[in-house]
């Protein structure tokens, strides 16, 4: 069975612009998260879809923003990039609701590198 | 919410020899402690994980065990190998899994040869 998928791996972007990031989960994982990583805050949770609807948000800005669609795929939006926003963007999938309810299986994610 | 504390920051054991690596966490409604390797340039990968109704799980040389009193839970890497270095996380998740995961820091083990 295929992995989280993640594109693109790596992203250049300039302070002020925005961006899209895609993230294919595990057939059959109808929850996705989104997590990002920073070396000095380490892995922060941003959000979590499911069915399509967002079910819990960490403490972003709403800068930060995702969506699901129907097959279950996901995209994260990031607007007016800073350039504390560098980091790796981490995208898991997990058959249930909540991050408690199964296990999460993560993407190798991309690494964003704002400028 | 959540808080997790993670110990030590790096481990070096030499090969063969076993590894410990301990987390604490603030919230006692948390219900849910997985632990993830993440090598680098890859994403996190769960190793294995616990519920608060159990004490101890284990898998080949990999093993957890938690205290609910103390709110602490550790991991037992034994007979290490190369290829367990590698920078480990662990993790507690809230009662009802309303918010996400919380991490703690991490550890970089080192496996001397």
């Amino acid at each position: 069975k295929a992995g989280v998928t993640q594109t693109p791996r790596y992203l250049i972007k300039t302070r002020g612009q925005q961006v899209t990031l895609s993230c294919s989960p595990i057939s059959g994982h109808r929850s996705v998260s989104w997590y990002q990583q920073t070396p000095g805050q380490g892995l922060q949770f941003l959000f979590e879809y499911f069915s399509e609807t967002q079910r819990n948000k960490g403490n972003f800005p709403g800068r930060f923003s995702g969506r699901q669609f129907s097959n279950s795929r996901s995209e994260m939006n990031v607007s007016t990039l800073e350039l504390g926003d560098s980091a790796l963007y981490l995208c898991a999938s997990s058959l249930g609701r909540g991050q408690g309810s199964s296990p999460l299986h993560f993407g190798n994610g991309t690494r964003l590198t704002v400028t | 919410g959540e808080n997790v504390e993670q110990h030590p920051s790096t481990l070096s054991v030499q090969e063969g020899d076993s590894a410990v690596i301990k987390c604490t966490y603030s919230d006692s409604a948390s219900n849910y402690f997985p632990w993830y390797k993440q090598e680098l340039g890859k994403g996190p990968q769960l190793i294995i994980d616990i519920r608060s109704n159990v004490g101890e799980k284990k898998d080949q040389r990999i093993a957890v065990t938690l205290n609910k009193t103390a709110k602490h839970f550790s991991l037992h890497i034994t007979e290490t190998q190369p290829e367990d270095s590698a920078v480990y996380f662990c993790a507690a998740s809230g009662g009802g899994g309303a918010d996400g995961l919380t991490f703690g820091k991490g550890t970089h083990l080192i496996i001397q040869p």
